[in-house]
């Protein structure tokens, strides 16, 4: 089963708006959590990370926020631009393994 | 740009024939992993090595060895591959010198038939 949830599954927005993924954890082991940016034909690339002890991490247009409490993380993406549309992947590390979610579409409409 | 080389990019083999693909990085990274990623399942861990001769399996590893025989090229070997093994193959690198970030190669696109 997954050990990372991922919603939701697609997302379209307007070119200026906010987009807003969320994430799910169960395994308090994890002890790092990353965001990947994958475009088509492409590898995922790290876009930002955070470590349990920080609420929030913010680089650029985008955000992490994290509730540690919750097990509960979300991406941010302010402003968003045509060139953000990609597919977006929440991520959790416990001892050099990444658990990945599902995966989050995101269409930036002109 | 992570050093990560993966071989072949593209292949289309014919189920019951065995695959090889290659992964191999330049900057002497401890760890080194293969995933799998299929629409709707994200990426999947195959298996990892944490160092020359050491590997271990991940959550989808049945009909898949590997091997790490030099800490530059961690390979994946299908011994027979089926048509459920069609799959975009990534591998990834971690270790010290990233900062225990964790890279993605490009992909290797996969077609059984």
């Amino acid at each position: 089963q997954q050990q990372v949830k991922q919603s939701p599954q697609s997302l379209i927005v307007q070119k200026g708006g906010i987009s807003i993924i969320n994430c799910a954890y169960e395994n308090t082991a994890f002890d790092y959590f990353p965001w990947y940016q994958q475009f088509p034909g492409k590898g995922p690339a790290l876009l930002i990370a955070i470590r349990p002890d920080v609420s929030e991490k913010k680089e650029g247009r985008f955000t992490i926020s994290f509730n540690k409490s919750a097990k509960q993380f979300s991406l941010h993406i302010m402003d968003s631009q045509p060139g953000d549309s990609a597919t977006y992947f929440c991520a959790a590390v416990n001892d050099y393994k990444l658990s990945f979610g599902a995966g989050t579409t995101v269409t930036v409409r002109a | 740009d992570a050093g990560i080389t993966q071989s072949p990019r593209h292949k289309v083999t014919e189920t019951g024939t065995p695959v090889t693909l290659r992964c191999h990085q330049t900057e002497n990274h401890r760890y080194m992993y293969w995933y799998r990623q299929d629409p709707g399942h994200g990426l999947r861990l195959i298996h990892y090595s944490y160092g020359v001769k050491d590997t271990d399996k991940g959550e989808v590893s049945d009909g898949y060895s590997v091997s790490r025989s030099k800490t530059e090229d961690f390979l994946l070997t299908l011994e027979s591959a089926t048509s459920s093994q069609t799959s975009v193959y990534f591998c990834a690198i971690s270790g010290t010198v990233s900062g225990n970030t964790i890279y993605f190669g490009e992909g290797s696109w996969l077609t059984v038939v």
